[in-house]
């Protein structure tokens, strides 16, 4: 079954280290999305990407970069770890721009000592 | 850009009893509105949606109401089960426009009692 997957599932980091999380899904979905999730504040976009070579910022990427060298994968590199970035992230995806439902992945807990 | 505010922030029903949540959002242009449950360890899923240009949705025991005018919108869950303790997020977004993101409320931890 086509499916969105991200890891690691937890991550605990030290402040300053560059930090990877990977998404990939395997519907051949154009649209990806990265969220992070922090209590009081719900889930906040911090980048998207329409397709391969293409990518956005969203409303919190300070601190956070994205690549699309193929369909099926958008990671999401935190360049210099931050306190303030330990969250649970999500990575998210949909079949065409404008398309109604978002799929997303099950989450990364990342603790930033 | 938009801003979507999301109440109560916990809800405690009794099992059988129905259960609304509410939110408001800010911008007019808006056109899409969904609603995601959050089971714990899990992503948000997509449980019902609805379009501007309509004013009410049903899906067996979910429905979800729009006021256009209000720039409100409502879940409404009848006849409650355990299985429906979550959180719930209501959203927004303008379908067609540059950005395709989700602009999300804070969440609704909705308990069910036995």
């Amino acid at each position: 079954d086509a499916e969105i997957t991200q890891s690691p599932r937890h991550k605990i980091t030290e402040t300053g280290r560059q930090v990877t999380l990977a998404c990939h899904q395997t519907w051949n979905h154009n649209n990806m999305f990265w969220y992070r999730q922090d209590l009081g504040h719900g889930l906040r976009l911090i980048h998207y990407s329409y397709g391969v070579q293409d990518t956005n910022k969203g409303e919190v990427s300070d601190g956070y970069s994205v690549s699309r060298s193929n369909t099926e994968d958008l990671p999401l590199t935190l360049e210099s770890a931050a306190s303030s970035q330990t969250s649970v992230y999500f990575c998210a995806s949909s079949a065409v721009a404008g398309a109604n439902e978002q799929f997303f992945g099950p989450g990364t807990r990342l603790t930033v000592l | 850009g938009e801003n979507v505010e999301q109440h109560p922030s916990t809800l405690s029903v009794q099992e059988g009893d129905s259960a609304v949540i509410k939110c408001t959002y800010s911008d007019s242009a808006s056109n899409y509105f969904p609603w995601y449950k959050q089971e714990l360890g899990k992503g948000p899923q997509l449980i019902i949606d609805i379009r501007s240009n309509v004013g009410e949705k049903k899906d067996q025991r979910i429905a979800v109401t729009l006021n256009k005018t209000a720039k409100h919108f409502s879940l409404h869950i009848t006849e409650t089960q355990p299985e429906d303790s979550a959180v719930y997020f209501c959203a927004a977004r303008l379908l067609g426009g540059g950005a395709d993101g989700l602009t999300f409320g804070k969440g609704t931890h909705l308990i069910i009692q036995p």
